[in-house]
């Protein structure tokens, strides 16, 4: 049971590119979200998502897209990299999305934009 | 008004002290709170929930005040290993999102 895992943990960009985070998870949760943190900050909500084929838009979803085909995988596509999209990215899951529910994390992905 | 408000610190203490971290919210149809930990350059994680009543577990004890909207966490007998960020977790019933606080940081020295 790994819990939930992300590609890559590190990765630099120049501004202009493109790029896909991926995150996978094992513990057959409904509900995965995907959060940036920038430094001496705390997490912003960027997407989620409550099932497969199911999204929406957080907080700070400009400049970024998802998809959910499967329970398992939630990946973050990032489209013409900005210096202003440098941070670390944290993808969640949890099981119902309710008041009392626990979030899983995965480890981050850091992401610099050149 | 930032949604979740924490005084950033660092609160560095020696070890075996006592220390408190306060978190004030802004939403007062908050539903649920919560304290993460988080080590330097690591994920996340639940350190507990915050009960109305409050709620304790080992050395660690959470408030919640709902009439002047803020939260507490306490440490007692401070570890090295109790050195991390401590983030204020608000769900807000708005949204039905979790809102994160910037953290504090905590420091424990020999």
């Amino acid at each position: 049971n790994a819990g939930v895992t992300q590609t890559p943990k590190f990765r630099i960009l120049k501004i202009g590119q493109s790029m896909t985070l991926q995150c996978t998870q094992d513990m057959n949760h409904n509900y995965m979200y995907w959060y940036r943190q920038d430094p001496g900050m705390g997490l912003k909500l960027i997407y989620y998502s409550v099932g497969a084929g199911i999204t929406d838009k957080g907080e700070v979803p400009n400049g970024y897209n998802v998809s959910r085909s499967t329970t398992e995988d939630f990946p973050l596509r990032l489209e013409l990299a900005a210096p202003s999209q440098t941070s670390v990215y944290f993808c969640a899951s949890s099981y119902t999305g309710g008041l009392t529910d626990t979030q899983y994390f995965g480890p981050g992905t850091r992401l610099t934009v050149l | 008004r930032k949604e979740v408000e924490q005084d950033p610190g660092p609160f560095n203490v020696p070890e075996g002290a006592t220390v408190a971290f306060n978190c004030t919210y802004s939403n007062s149809a908050s539903q649920s709170f919560f304290w993460y930990r988080q080590d330097c350059r690591k994920e996340p994680k639940l350190l507990m929930s915050v009960y109305s009543s409050g709620n304790e577990d080992g050395r660690f004890t959470a408030q919640l005040n709902r009439a002047s909207q803020y939260i507490s966490l306490l440490i007692r007998d401070s570890k090295l290993s109790d050195s991390a960020t401590y983030l204020c977790v608000v769900y807000s019933g708005n949204t039905g999102k979790l809102i994160f606080g910037q953290g504090t940081t905590l420091q424990v020295k020999p």
